[in-house]
């Protein structure tokens, strides 16, 4: 069973334009969501993250933007760039008890020229 | 620091044989997770320890698998006999408990069973 749903498993996006990605639990007791961002022959990497109690994070051009009440989040990328092509990964996690990460499936972003 | 550190980058086996998978995790860090990432499944958890313990193994698809943490610095993922539909890109991820979900993850060591 997927506790955390991401969508869509691929993107296709032109250079300066925006990226969305997002995810959706069903876990109420998740109270800390991280994005992954993972390149070619690499692991997977801590972009942002975000907790429940704020409904949207920035940091440069990566936004989340977070709704407790749908119990759903999303990955904003601003002015896409062709480095940006990678595959991310949504991901949710109890503070308190196991220290344990729930992924999403991922999403293959492709900032196309 | 290094970073968590994974061995070998690629290992092809023949199918029958008994592979070893190596990590480092990140000096301080106490807890430790094995991830399975495969095109079908996307990233599973296998097993991960917490002070050298392991927490929850309920992530290994069968007694062919096994992993150990003998000490703070080191774990070991060993599959034996291997299939091959055990090929996949198995990684290693680091993290400080009181930092939940932000993990370390190494290269990843892609296996290969042939």
């Amino acid at each position: 069973q997927q506790q955390v749903k991401q969508s869509p498993q691929s993107l296709i996006v032109q250079k300066g334009g925006i990226s969305i990605i997002n995810c959706a639990y069903e876990n109420t007791a998740f109270d800390y969501f991280p994005w992954y961002q993972q390149f070619p022959g690499k692991g997977p990497a801590l972009l942002i993250a975000i907790r429940p109690d704020v409904s949207e994070k920035k940091e440069g051009r990566f936004t989340i933007s977070f709704n407790k009440s749908a119990k759903q989040f999303s990955l904003h990328i601003m002015d896409s760039q062709p480095g940006d092509s990678a595959t991310y990964f949504c991901a949710a996690s109890i503070k308190t008890g196991a220290n344990n990460l729930f992924f999403g499936t991922g999403t293959r972003l492709t900032v196309i020229p | 620091d290094a970073g968590v550190i994974q061995s070998p980058r690629h290992e092809v086996t023949e199918m029958g044989q008994e592979v070893t998978l190596r990590c480092k995790p990140i000096s301080g860090h106490n807890s430790l997770f094995w991830y399975r990432q495969t095109m079908m499944r996307g990233l599973e958890l296998l097993i991960y320890f917490n002070n050298n313990v392991p927490i929850d193994d309920s992530g290994m698809p069968e007694d062919r698998f096994s992993a150990k943490m003998p000490n703070a610095s080191f774990s070991t993922l060993k599959i034996q006999p291997s299939e091959p539909r055990d090929s996949a890109v198995y990684f290693c991820a680091s993290s400080l408990t009181s930092t939940t979900g932000s993990y370390t993850f190494g290269s990843g060591t892609r296996l290969t069973v042939v």
